[in-house]
């Protein structure tokens, strides 16, 4: 079974720019996840998705961060434009769905940004 | 409000060591709990996590983690460190209303030769 795929892998932009990364879930997984993974700190959510609708994105800086998942499967996350602060490890994580321990979510390996 | 504290950003032990990575919760239901690894420029792994089923859970690659209520805690041991286990493990809560898991700030564990 594929995992789920990010790219790209690495990005190094200047602040101000835009930048957006790409997240393609595990076949069947309704409920995708964007984290973000500042150096040293443990992973904070941003943003998640039941199928293409928002369930939650109130950690989510939304006067430059936006996340869409139009067709309910793949994503894409937006930064617009970057600020130095921004750099970090971007992690999409994807489960089936549901509530509860028993809808473990499986992890990318995360889209490094570093802002300059 | 949820949070979770790892006691020790940096554990080193030696090769074939005991392994003790600590964890404490803070949830005003019964959580469930979790430990992931990750290893440099990958995402996160599923280790093992906690359900209520029992206290005493076992993961992969040997690790095991008692949920303890009265201490609040879920400390993640192994009996025998090996030179593979070197990375870094986050500790993670999700109350049993919702699907959201809050991590702790992660310990990086260095196995010595």
């Amino acid at each position: 079974e594929a995992g789920v795929a990010q790219s790209p892998r690495y990005k190094i932009i200047e602040k101000r720019q835009s930048v957006a990364f790409w997240c393609n879930p595990i076949s069947g997984h309704a409920t995708l996840y964007w984290y973000q993974q500042i150096l040293g700190q443990g992973p904070k959510l941003l943003i998640q998705f039941q199928n293409n609708g928002v369930v939650d994105d109130s950690q989510l800086p939304k006067d430059r961060f936006s996340a869409e998942r139009l067709k309910g499967v793949d994503s894409t996350l937006k930064i617009q434009p970057a600020k130095l602060e921004d750099s970090a490890v971007y992690l999409c994580a994807s489960s089936l769905g549901g509530r509860g321990a028993y809808n473990e979510q499986f992890f990318g390996p995360g889209t490094r940004l570093t802002v300059l | 409000a949820q949070s979770v504290t790892q006691l020790g950003s940096h554990v080193s032990v030696s090769e074939g060591a005991l392994v003790l990575l600590r964890c404490n919760y803070s949830s005003s239901v019964p959580p469930y709990l979790f430990w992931y690894v990750q290893y440099p420029n990958q995402g996160l792994q599923l280790l093992l996590k906690y359900t209520s089923a029992a206290t005493l859970v076992k993961g992969i690659n040997g690790f095991e983690a008692e949920f303890k209520k009265s201490e609040t805690s879920f400390h993640l041991t192994k009996p025998s460190a090996h030179m593979s286990d070197a990375a870094e493990y986050f500790c993670a809560v999700m109350s049993n209303a919702g699907n959201m898991l809050t991590f702790g700030g992660g310990t990086r564990l260095m196995v010595k030769p």
